[in-house]
């Protein structure tokens, strides 16, 4: 399975723009990169995902490399409830009907101060 | 909105109980997913099912089974209850999309955080 590497932790001060990076040097061809985060006492939700081209929704911004081997996950003005542990995942395709499987690592944390 | 919803979100047993963790999702989608959470090891899948009646192994089934008799549920069992079993766990479900297959996004319960003593 092809793997990521995210800092560990991140700090940002409150409404303040955030960038955060996800190195996947070995990345396949048809890999799609997620993104999803984590807020305290919670299960993980989905935040964005792409393949080649950057992408926006109304979460945050996704930047991809153009060898695709890193990307990174924007924010474009933290806030309070942006503290969470985000994970940047490569998807797995599952053989088998047309269930997939999210590979999830260790995440970086996010502190955000006021 | 999906809602996910999981049966407890604290749970204490002991050792050797047999334990079900309840998932229910009312959003119509076909998969199904447990993981464990755990500090240091991020998520780990323990089972999936894309239908009723059907599942598969994830990357962790030893010492847990799965049910699936209706669509909108999927239960964890855990046949004997042992300490190392003691995590975070985590439901999730998403659709099967055609058009975009393999990008469906999975919806996650709040988790169920079990201790076994």
């Amino acid at each position: 399975d092809a793997k990521t590497t995210q800092p560990n932790s991140m700090e940002s001060n409150e409404e303040e723009p955030v960038h955060l990076p996800c190195n996947h040097s070995t990345i396949s061809g048809t890999d799609y990169i997620h993104w999803y985060r984590q807020l305290p006492s919670q299960g993980p939700e989905y935040v964005i995902h792409g393949l080649t081209s950057n992408v926006n929704n109304r979460m945050a911004s996704l930047a991809i490399a153009e060898d695709r081997k890193s990307s990174t996950l924007i924010l474009h003005r933290a806030t309070l409830r942006d503290a969470a542990v985000y994970y940047c995942i490569l998807r797995d395709v599952v053989q088998f009907g047309s269930s997939y499987k999210l590979i999830f690592g260790s995440g970086t944390r996010l502190l955000v101060r006021p | 909105d999906v809602k996910v919803t999981q049966s407890s979100r604290y749970l204490v047993k002991r050792t050797g109980e047999k334990v079900f963790l309840e998932c229910v999702q009312d959003m119509d989608h076909e998969n199904m997913f447990w993981y464990r959470q755990d500090p240091g090891l991020g998520l780990r899948l323990i089972y999936f099912s894309y239908d009723v009646k059907m599942k598969e192994k994830g990357d962790i089934p030893e010492g847990y089974s799965v049910s699936r008799e209706k669509k909108e549920r999927f239960s964890l069992i855990l046949e004997s209850a042992s300490t190392n079993q003691t995590s975070m766990y985590l439901c999730a479900s998403s659709f099967t999309g055609v058009r975009d297959r393999g990008l469906e996004t999975q919806y996650f319960g709040p988790g169920t955080r079990l201790l076994v003593l």
